[in-house]
């Protein structure tokens, strides 16, 4: 069963450009989230859908992050302008059930450095 | 949001020997889980616990939730280095969102 893809694995931009990411879910599931992993700490969420409607973005900055997920299976996440505080690796993780106690599958996230 | 503080923050022992880390919180747990993570890779999902007291083994892994659901620990048995990686637990984030919140996690070290 093939995982969740991320691309870019890196991106290296100056501060104040604009970046995208994208992720593709395993087939089937419904539930996508989006994680900021800053060094040396916790993945924190930054968005949840269901299907291709919002649950949850009560900790995205949306002066300058924005999500979408069209037709409901892949997503992207872009960041315009970015900060040198926006330097993170950039997880998405899908599931079956959308529920905190089901499993989450994680890609293997996108390393953005700002400079 | 629940906050949820590990510890140690990090740790360097050799093979063979015995280790426990912790998770703890202030705040009641519905359920908690145990990720690991390994450097390039994102989080991998060890155990799930969802009953207060509830003792789960995943061969050298003991993972236990406390009787309040407000904390849990992870025993390892007889460390390999192959148990080396970024252990973090995670927990619902509430306000009604199914994502979690995670702790900053435990980086593990296991020497040869």
């Amino acid at each position: 069963e093939a995982g969740v893809a991320q691309s870019p694995r890196y991106k290296i931009i100056e501060k104040r450009q604009s970046v995208a990411f994208w992720c593709n879910p395993i087939s089937g599931h419904a539930t996508l989230y989006w994680y900021q992993q800053i060094l040396g700490q916790g993945p924190k969420l930054l968005i949840q859908f269901q299907n291709n409607g919002v649950v949850d973005d009560s900790q995205l900055p949306k002066d300058r992050f924005s999500a979408e997920r069209l037709k409901g299976v892949d997503s992207t996440l872009k960041i315009q302008p970015a900060k040198l505080e926006d330097s993170a690796v950039y997880l998405c993780a899908s599931s079956l059930a959308g529920r905190a106690d089901t499993e989450a599958f994680f890609g293997q996230g996108t390393r953005l450095t700002v400079v | 949001t629940q906050l949820l503080e590990q510890s140690p923050q990090f740790l360097s022992i050799q093979e063979g020997e015995n280790l426990t880390v912790y998770c703890n919180s202030s705040s009641v747990f519905s359920s908690l889980q145990w990720y690991r993570q390994e450097p390039g890779e994102g989080p991998v999902l060890l155990v799930t616990v969802v009953t207060g007291g509830e003792v789960k083994k995943l061969k050298r892994l003991t993972f236990q939730f406390g009787d309040a659901r407000k904390d849990s620990s992870l025993h390892i048995t007889a460390a390999q280095p192959g148990d080396t990686g970024l252990y973090l637990c995670a927990g619902p984030s509430g306000g009604g969102a199914d994502g979690l919140t995670f702790g900053k996690g435990t980086h593990l070290i296991i020497q040869p």
